[in-house]
């Protein structure tokens, strides 16, 4: 059963817009949340983090929203640019465990 | 670049055989993660190594196995292969055991034949 789910499988984006990345997951006890963007023939790479503790974090162009009571992540690109067309990932940390926990990746596409 | 490097990038080998990933962190962390990737699936947690000691298992078939060496550098070891074993192979490393980024090398594709 996912824990960590990503519902939408693709997104396609006009430059220079808005795009947004959802998840949701089931688990109350998760308190780290963080995203990641991954291009092919490379590894993940670390995009931005939240505690549970906040319900916002901003980094650049890049905004992480946290919804606890709707156990709801999302993601903002603010504008999007071409370079930023990737497979997003979130993944979330059990009580300090250490290891993360991965939803399966919305493949964004940022059109010109 | 993440600063994690993982040797070899490619790796075929035959059903039955037994082979070595290798991952060395990045400089100064102590904490070191192996994933799996398969075809439909997302990142698998496989094992978590802080600081040479084992901290947390997934869900790692017992044919797999893992250390971490004095120096930090992890091998993951995988043997009497099946088909099935076939993925991408990541290793992480964060600064801390918990709350706290990984930062992922480029994997090891394997392909069993």
């Amino acid at each position: 059963d996912q824990q960590v789910k990503q519902n939408s499988p693709s997104l396609s984006v006009q430059e220079g817009r808005i795009s947004i990345l959802n998840c949701d997951y089931t688990n109350s006890m998760f308190d780290y949340f963080l995203w990641y963007k991954k291009y092919p023939a490379e590894g993940p790479t670390f995009l931005i983090s939240i505690s549970s503790i906040k319900d916002k974090n901003e980094d650049g162009r890049f905004t992480v929203f946290l919804n606890k009571s709707a156990k709801h992540l999302s993601l903002h690109i603010v504008p999007s640019q071409p370079g930023d067309s990737a497979v997003y990932f979130c993944a979330a940390e059990l009580g300090s465990q250490g290891n993360l926990i991965f939803g399966k990746g919305t493949k964004l596409s940022v059109k010109p | 670049d993440s600063g994690v490097t993982q040797t070899p990038k490619h790796l075929i080998t035959a059903t039955g055989q037994r082979v070595t990933l290798r991952c060395s962190p990045r400089s100064g962390d102590l904490s070191v993660y192996w994933y799996q990737q398969s075809l439909d699936q997302g990142l698998q947690f496989l094992i978590q190594y802080y600081n040479g000691e084992e901290r947390a298992k997934g869900n790692i078939l017992e044919r797999f196995s893992a250390q971490q060496f004095p120096d930090l550098h992890s091998e993951l070891n995988l043997s009497s292969l099946e088909l099935g074993d076939s993925a991408l192979y990541f290793c992480a490393s964060s600064i801390r055991p918990s709350n706290s980024p990984l930062h992922f090398g480029n994997g090891t594709r394997l392909t069993v034949t």
